[in-house]
This record gives C-alpha cells, structure tokens and sequence, in this order.
C-alpha cells in the first residue's frame, strides 16, 4: 500500500528556514516524481516544487529563490527547504507522487506555522 | 503562469442531485487537466486526470469533459460523502497551478 508521510518541526520563526521530509512506503522512490504542495489555512493550492529520483528539480517560480528539494533514494525519502519564512508562508505542506504531472499519491499534510 | 478558475466557487445541493462544475484555464491547455475531491482535515485525492480519465477506484458518477481552455466536472447522484470542495488542476505549463476550489455543501 503506498503512503507518504510528512514530517519536521510544526513551528517555524520568522527569517529562518522550514525544514520537511516526506518518507514513502509501499514501494520504491526510485521510480518517478515527486512534489510539494502547500496550501495556507482556509485557501486554495499552491505547487511548490518537484524532484525526480535522479535529482533533477523544477521549483515554482514564485518560490524559486527560497526553495530547495532534494532527495535520498537509499531511505525513501525526499525533502523541503524553505527559507528566510515569513507569516505569509503559513500552511500545511502536503508530499505527493507525480504521474504525467498530476498528483497521484499525497501525504496526509503537515501543518507549518510561522511565528516568533 | 496559467491562471485557472472555477465557477460557481460553491453550490448548495441534495444528495440524489447531479451537480456541474466548470474550470476554465486562461490559455490552451489540450486535455491537461485533472479534478481533486478534498474534505476538510484531509488531502486533497485525485479523481479525474487527463480531463475525462477516471482515476482507479473512483465511482463512476463522477465524469469529467472539456478540452482547450473549457473543462467541467459532474457529479451524477450526488451521495453524502461527496460533499466536499473540489480544485481543478493543469498539468500543462510549469508552474503546474490549481483552481480556486468549488464547495459543494448540503443544501
């Protein structure tokens, strides 16, 4: 059965970095796409980024500057860095597979607040 | 970016109604475009792709149609567990960006 769990530090302060991994069961990483998607509370969805296995990424542009994603093959888990935060990037932070860039698989989210 | 949007942004219907919902994308996106059922507290689940595609072990009242720029998303019969707000989604263009959502609440 596939899943995909998020997982860090559910309070962030302002200016420093939100640090996330998304661990995946059910199968192996080394397979395909994998993305991070946000959506602050009470709002739409945001795509932040994606990772393929062999490490290549595509960040959204309005994060371009901030984002980094990487990926550990060997521990099934792929990663967000998000820095210098600010209020504006509080949401919950979902992990997805990437099947012909629709999001087949998703985690069940993790709620990030940022605040001193 | 490929701006999308959804009407009505919510609806109001009974369980047993069939229910519409349109997305529309600001530039041609072919069939590109999948729909995500999301229930509060959880994630959102991929439903339709491909514009008309059903995702495995999605019921079949759930159909969705459109090409280009013009997409909809029906619900026949609706059932009580269908409530829920529903994003649309293009798969076209980097940055890959979503719909403002559409509820669909208990009338």
């Amino acid at each position: 059965q596939v899943q995909l769990q998020e997982s860090g530090p559910g309070l962030v302060k302002p200016s420093e970095t939100l640090s996330l991994t998304c661990t995946f069961s059910g199968g192996s990483i080394s397979t395909s796409y994998w993305s991070w998607i946000r959506q602050p509370p009470g709002k739409g969805l945001e795509w932040v980024g994606y990772i393929y296995y062999r490490g290549s990424a595509n960040y959204n542009p309005s994060l371009k500057s901030r984002v980094t994603i990487s990926i550990d093959t060997s521990k099934n888990q792929f990663f967000l860095k998000l820095t210098s935060v600010t209020a504006a990037d509080t949401a919950v932070f979902y992990c997805a597979s990437v099947t012909s860039n629709y999001f087949q698989y998703w985690g069940q989210g993790m709620l990030v607040t940022v605040s001193s | 970016d490929i701006q999308m949007t959804q009407s009505p942004s919510s609806v109001s219907a009974s369980v047993g109604d069939s229910v519409t919902i349109t997305c529309r994308a600001s530039q041609d996106i072919s069939t590109w475009l999948a729909w995500y059922q999301q229930k509060p507290g959880k994630a959102p689940k991929l439903l339709i792709y491909a514009a008309s595609s059903l995702q495995s072990g999605v019921p079949p009242r759930f159909g969705g149609s459109g090409s280009g720029t013009d997409f909809t998303l029906t619900i026949s019969s609706l059932q009580p567990e269908d409530f829920a707000t529903y994003y649309c989604q293009q798969a076209h263009t980097f940055p890959l960006t979503f719909g403002p959502g559409t509820k669909v609440d208990i009338k």
